[in-house]
C-alpha cells in the first residue's frame, strides 16, 4: 500500500544546531504539506507545496526555518539554528490533487518527533 | 476566518458500545470539506471519513458515520460497536475552496474501556 515516507522517526538535538527532516510523498500526489504538532494540540500548518510552488507558508518562521520541493517529489525541511520551542511532531503530508483545487482526503506521514534539548 | 472546535478533550466509551465525538466548524466558503483523522499513540494520521459540503448524504465508512448538520455548522463522527483498539486521538478537520490548507481541530482523545 502506498504511504507517505519520512525520516527520521526520531530526532534530538541541541539548541542552535542545524536539524533537517525528510519527507517523500505517496507517488503522483501534487500537492505537500508540513504540519507541526505540539504535544495536545491539533496539527498547523508550516508550509504547502503545490508540485515545487510553495502556495503557503504565512506560517513558516522564515529566519530559522525552511523548506523545499526541488523536482516537485519529496520533500526537505530545514531548521537553523533549532530553538527549545521547537520541540514537537512534525508530520508530512500529501493529497493527490493536480490542480490543488480539489477536496481531497490528505495522508500522513508517521512524522518526526523532534527534542530540542 | 476558518475554524474547527472540538469541545470534548477526553471521552470514554464501554467496549462494544456506540460513541459520539463532536465537532462544529466556521467558514464562509460555499465549498468545502469535512475529514476526521485517528491518531494512536504511535503518532501518524489515520484518515478516516470525508464528507462533502454539498453531499446531502451522510458518509459512512464502516463502523465510522459522519453526522453532517449544516445549518448548525456541526459534523460530528460516529463510531459504532468501540473496540479496544479505537483509543486514540480523533482530530476533526476542514479544506475550503482553493489553494487551502487543512485546518484541524484541537482533538479528542477516546479511551475505550474492556
Amino acid at each position: 500500500e502506498a504511504e507517505v515516507a519520512q525520516s527520521p522517526r526520531y530526532k534530538i538535538t541541541e539548541k542552535s544546531q542545524a536539524v533537517a527532516f525528510w519527507c517523500d510523498p505517496i507517488s503522483g500526489h501534487a500537492t505537500l504539506y508540513w504540519y507541526r504538532q505540539i504535544l495536545g494540540q491539533g496539527p498547523e500548518l508550516l508550509v504547502q507545496f503545490q508540485d515545487e510552488s510553495v502556495v503557503d507558508d504565512s506560517q513558516l518562521p522564515k529566519d530559522r526555518f525552511s523548506a523545499e520541493r526541488l523536482k516537485g517529489v519529496d520533500s526537505t525541511l530545514k531548521i537553523q539554528p533549532a530553538e527549545l520551542g521547537d520541540s514537537a511532531m512534525y508530520l508530512c503530508a500529501s493529497s493527490f490533487s493536480p490542480s490543488g483545487l480539489e477536496n481531497t482526503e490528505a495522508f500522513f506521514g508517521q512524522g518526526t518527533r523532534l527534542t530540542v534539548v | 476566518a476558518q475554524k474547527i472546535t472540538q469541545t470534548q478533550p477526553g471521552m470514554f466509551v464501554q467496549e462494544k458500545e456506540a460513541v459520539t465525538l463532536d465537532c462544529t466548524y466556521d467558514t464562509s466558503d460555499q465549498s468545502y470539506g469535512l475529514f476526521w483523522y485517528k491518531q494512536p499513540s504511535s503518532g501518524e494520521m489515520i484518515f478516516l471519513i470525508y464528507q462533502g459540503s454539498y453531499d446531502e448524504q451522510n458518509a459512512t465508512e464502516g463502523r465510522y458515520s459522519l453526522n453532517f448538520q449544516k445549518a448548525r455548522k456541526s459534523a460530528n463522527l460516529v463510531i459504532s460497536a468501540s473496540q479496544l483498539g479505537d483509543s486514540a486521538m480523533y482530530f476533526c478537520a476542514m479544506r475550503g475552496h482553493g489553494y487551502v490548507k487543512y485546518i484541524f481541530g484541537t482533538g479528542t482523545r477516546l479511551k475505550v474501556l474492556a
